[in-house]
């Protein structure tokens, strides 16, 4: 059974300081996709980064990066730079072929950028 | 430009009133999906549309049911909303299961 788990339910960080969002997974399918999502108040879900199973690479987007360690079945977003509009929910998910392709978000990191 | 949207941004319903979401696309993606995400909780997948097949979550009331007349649009249909279905319905497309959902802004319903 895949499963998600995102174990700070919510951090506060100095404005401009990096923050590491952690996110732990479970699978046993060899193929499978991470993706992190942040959720203002507003409420819509807006994607920052991919990482797929077989990419020998680390994803970046920006400000974002995606710490990848397979072998310990963690995927952490890291924020560098953190800005007061970074703050929101964010949440980690994945989909791979045995939970029939359906994105699994974990229960979300509340995070607080502090002036 | 906006590319997932759902009408209306907010929907108040009276208990047991018939209420419909809706959502749209200008992505022409094959999949269309349903969440429903409660206060403070992930969201939760309902079900989804492939093309016109629909796909069901096992443990998705019989209260909400969905329909997509075309590639665009795919509605919501909560037949007799309760106080515990109101929540942040959130929709969202992908090109296949395979690839990230693109989210809409989400539609929060309010049930008195």
């Amino acid at each position: 059974a895949q499963k998600i788990t995102q174990t700070q339910p919510g951090m506060f960080v100095q404005e401009k300081e990096a923050v590491t969002l952690d996110c732990t997974y479970d699978t046993s399918d060899p193929s499978y996709g991470l993706f992190w999502y942040k959720q203002p108040s507003s409420g819509e879900m807006i994607f920052l980064i991919y990482q797929g199973s077989y990419d020998q690479q680390n994803a970046t987007e920006g400000r974002y990066s995606l710490n990848f360690q397979k072998a310990r079945k963690s995927a952490n977003l890291v924020i560098s730079a953190s800005q007061l509009g970074d703050s929101a929910m964010y949440f980690c998910a994945m989909r791979d072929s045995f939970g029939n392709e359906k994105l699994t978000f974990g229960t979300g990191t509340r995070l607080t950028i502090i002036p | 430009d906006a590319m997932v949207i759902q009408n209306p941004r907010y929907q108040v319903t009276q208990f047991g009133k018939p209420v419909t979401l809706s959502c749209s696309q200008t992505l022409n993606h094959n999949v269309m999906y349903w969440y429903q995400q409660k206060s403070s909780q992930a969201p939760k997948l309902l079900f989804h549309y492939y093309d016109k097949d629909f796909n069901n979550e096992a443990d998705t009331p019989d209260n909400f049911q969905s329909r997509r007349p075309n590639t665009s649009f795919c509605f919501l249909d909560i037949r007799s909303p309760g106080l515990g279905d109101a929540a942040m319905y959130l929709c969202a497309t992908s090109l296949d299961p395979q690839h990230f959902r693109y989210f809409g802004p989400g539609t929060r319903l309010t049930v008195t």
